[in-house]
């Protein structure tokens, strides 16, 4: 069985610019929650997609937005960025919206 | 958002002590997570519990879900180094789809 993964790992970035992040949910995941953790903090609820679709948004503006594939792959775009955005941006997979959610080890995105 | 008061921040214990941790909420949760979290590496579930009183073991790991609804407790017993790491908590309110996450406890264990 093959757990959550994240690509890339580490990512540097200027600010203004745009990012993709891509998380493939581990083997019989249907629902994917995306979660950006600052430097020192516990990890901060940005969206979550089940069957292709955003089901629950944190408080995160429109210039975060996602995607889920029919593999139930999904995207993470970030538009304009900030240096606050510089996080470890972390994707959780679960078999249904309200289950146990497994994540995967994350991507450092680093804003100058 | 919101994020749930975990205590202490952080522990220095020696190899071979048991350790206690708590989280607390000024909200009501239905469901408590247990992760742990090495450095550049994301969170790893330890426990879950779904329901209040609960008492659910996982190896030396013991967590219990408060009747409150608004607290959880994690204890691990014969503490070992690879014990070291960031604890967190996380609740899932009734209805609700996303985790809210805990301020982490720091261990230290001491060989």
């Amino acid at each position: 069985e093959t757990g959550v993964t994240q690509s890339p790992t580490h990512l540097i970035k200027t600010r203004g610019q745009q990012v993709t992040l891509r998380c493939s949910s581990q083997s019989g995941h249907n629902t994917v929650s995306w979660y950006q953790q600052a430097l020192g903090q516990g990890p901060q609820f940005i969206f979550q997609y089940y069957r292709e679709e955003e089901n629950g948004r944190g408080n995160f503006p429109p210039r975060f937005s996602g995607l889920q594939f029919p593999n139930y792959s999904s995207e993470l775009n970030v538009n304009a960025l900030e240096l606050d955005d510089s996080a470890l941006y972390l994707c959780a997979s679960s078999s249904g919206q309200g289950h146990e959610q497994y994540f995967g080890p994350g991507t450092r995105l680093t804003v100058t | 958002g919101q994020q749930l008061n975990q205590s202490p921040q952080s522990m220095f214990i020696q190899e071979g002590e048991d350790v206690s941790m708590n989280c607390t909420s000024s909200s009501i949760f239905n469901t408590w997570l247990w992760y742990k979290q090495d450095p550049g590496e994301g969170p790893v579930l330890l426990i879950a519990l779904y329901k209040a009183g609960e008492l659910t073991s996982n190896g030396r790991l013991t967590a219990q879900f408060g009747i409150t609804r608004k607290d959880s407790f994690l204890n691990i017993s014969a503490s070992i180094p690879s014990d070291v790491g960031i604890y967190f908590c996380a609740g899932r309110r009734s209805g609700a789809n996303n985790l809210f996450f805990g301020t982490g406890t720091r261990l230290t264990v001491i060989p």
